[in-house]
């Protein structure tokens, strides 16, 4: 696609819920990231895949949280019994071969937990 | 632990001033330091990247620069327009994986 996309770009649950974020990225970008951002500040990261396999996933809260890239392009973001404290927006941003540290990012999905 | 830190927080200029948004970091072993645009509930443009090795980059009205020593980078924005008006952030990368450590970002109103 010409851009990150990411779906659903809202999502409302209520807590205790399960929740699947999904995100596709440029294609033929082999690095993808996640990164929450709340209210007021910077994102943070949670994870980062190159290919199929989870490099870096030292930003992931808790067990909770889960991501995976079964085919090395779309990613799911998994997110168990969820609390309020998870609402955020959560954005996933790709990369191309050989790093240059260029990121693009998708608009985000913005979590809501009641 | 890097930590980064932009102030001021938010920023109301009129239109036509040039100025400078700050960002500094805690570690200065750094692989490189990018600035991003946010508009209102949209995700993250990417405005300038500067490697380690080097000092500054430009493109257009924006320019970037790095003193690693001192741990600071500055964003100068010259002749700011309305539509510049945007939360910047500042994002520091420890390694060539695209991990990026962030601040909580400058708001910017430009007025007309």
């Amino acid at each position: 696609g010409a851009g990150v996309s990411q779906t659903p770009s809202n999502k409302v649950t209520e807590k205790g819920k399960y929740v699947e974020l999904r995100c596709d990225p440029i294609s033929g970008h082999t690095a993808l990231y996640w990164y929450r951002q709340s209210l007021g500040q910077g994102p943070e990261f949670l994870i980062y895949f190159q290919g199929t396999g989870a490099a870096d996933d030292s930003g992931l809260p808790n067990d909770r949280f889960f991501a995976v890239r079964p085919e090395g392009s779309v990613s799911t973001l998994k997110i168990q019994r969820t609390e309020r404290g998870d609402s955020a927006v959560y954005l996933c941003a790709s990369s191309g071969t050989g790093y240059t540290g260029e990121l693009f990012f998708g608009e985000g999905s913005r979590l809501t937990v009641l | 632990k890097q930590e980064v830190t932009q102030i001021p927080a938010a920023l109301s200029v009129p239109e036509g001033e040039n100025l400078v948004l700050n960002c500094s970091f805690t570690d200065s072993a750094i692989y490189n330091l990018q600035w991003f645009r946010q508009d209102p509930g949209k995700g993250l443009t990417s405005l300038l990247l500067i490697q380690s090795s080097q000092r500054e980059q430009t493109s257009g009205r924006l320019n970037a620069s790095l003193d690693k020593s001192s741990g600071r980078s500055t964003l100068y924005i010259a002749a700011s327009q309305p539509g510049d008006s945007a939360t910047y952030l500042c994002a520091v990368g420890s390694s060539n994986t695209g991990k990026l450590i962030f601040g909580q970002g400058t708001t910017l109103q430009v007025k007309p």
